[in-house]
């Protein structure tokens, strides 16, 4: 079974940092990693789709890279704000027949302080 | 294009009653999804929709849940009997069909369960 892990648990930052978000999964054969925000109490804000043949994605501040054989992804925030703070959450839809659905991490929180 | 929509964002309820949810998809989006979060954790699948087939169910999904997409629009998610430990967020997402699984997922804002 696909198991993501995501280290740290939980970061603080001061405004301005750049910052990196881990995520590690064990099974390569996947069809996409997809990064997620989530507020508090809220759903999820999809942020950035890396395909499987694809190295990196960037969306503004926001670089995601996907290291398919090593399993591990990372998600890279330029020059943060206290507007960022939330949990991240990545994903993975694994190739396997039958499945149709995403295999997610615990989540990082971050707190970006003013 | 207003997202995906769920129905009601909270839910409190006694123990023993039934609850029902709703997600409205992205227009022509075939693919709709429910997973459910607890506290701390991610969320995990429950069950997957393509059109109005549901086409798969994890194992989390006990009898006393049951979901239905009638006529591959909308889709509502019923727990009966309700217990303390389905007190959780409950998530849904849609896709669009591209050929293929590998398309992006989009969710709703869910809609947190609480069992008194």
């Amino acid at each position: 079974k696909q198991e993501v892990t995501q280290i740290p648990a939980a970061l603080s930052v001061p405004e301005g940092e750049n910052l990196v978000l881990n995520c590690s999964f064990t099974d390569s054969a996947i069809y996409n990693l997809q990064w997620f925000r989530q507020d508090p109490g809220k759903g999820l804000t999809s942020l950035l789709l890396i395909q499987s043949s694809q190295r990196e994605q960037t969306s503004g501040r926001l670089n995601a890279s996907l290291d398919k054989s090593s399993g591990r992804s990372t998600l890279y925030i330029a020059a943060s704000q206290p507007g960022d703070s939330a949990t991240y959450l990545c994903a993975v839809r694994p190739i396997i027949s039958g499945a149709n659905n995403l295999f997610f991490g615990t989540g990082t929180r971050l707190t970006v302080i003013p | 294009d207003t997202g995906v929509s769920q129905d009601p964002r909270h839910k409190i309820t006694k123990r023993g009653q039934n609850v029902t949810f709703r997600c409205d998809p992205i227009s022509e989006h075939n693919r709709l999804y429910w997973y459910r979060q607890t506290l701390g954790q991610g969320p995990e699948f429950l069950t997957y929709f393509q059109n109005e087939a549901q086409l798969e169910k994890s194992r989390l999904l006990s009898d006393r849940f049951s979901a239905e997409r009638p006529k591959g629009s909308f889709s509502t998610l019923e727990i009966q009997r309700t217990e303390q430990g389905d007190s959780a967020m409950y998530l849904c997402a849609s896709s669009p069909f591209q050929g293929s699984l590998n398309t992006e997922a989009f969710f709703g804002q869910g809609t947190r369960l609480t069992v008194v």
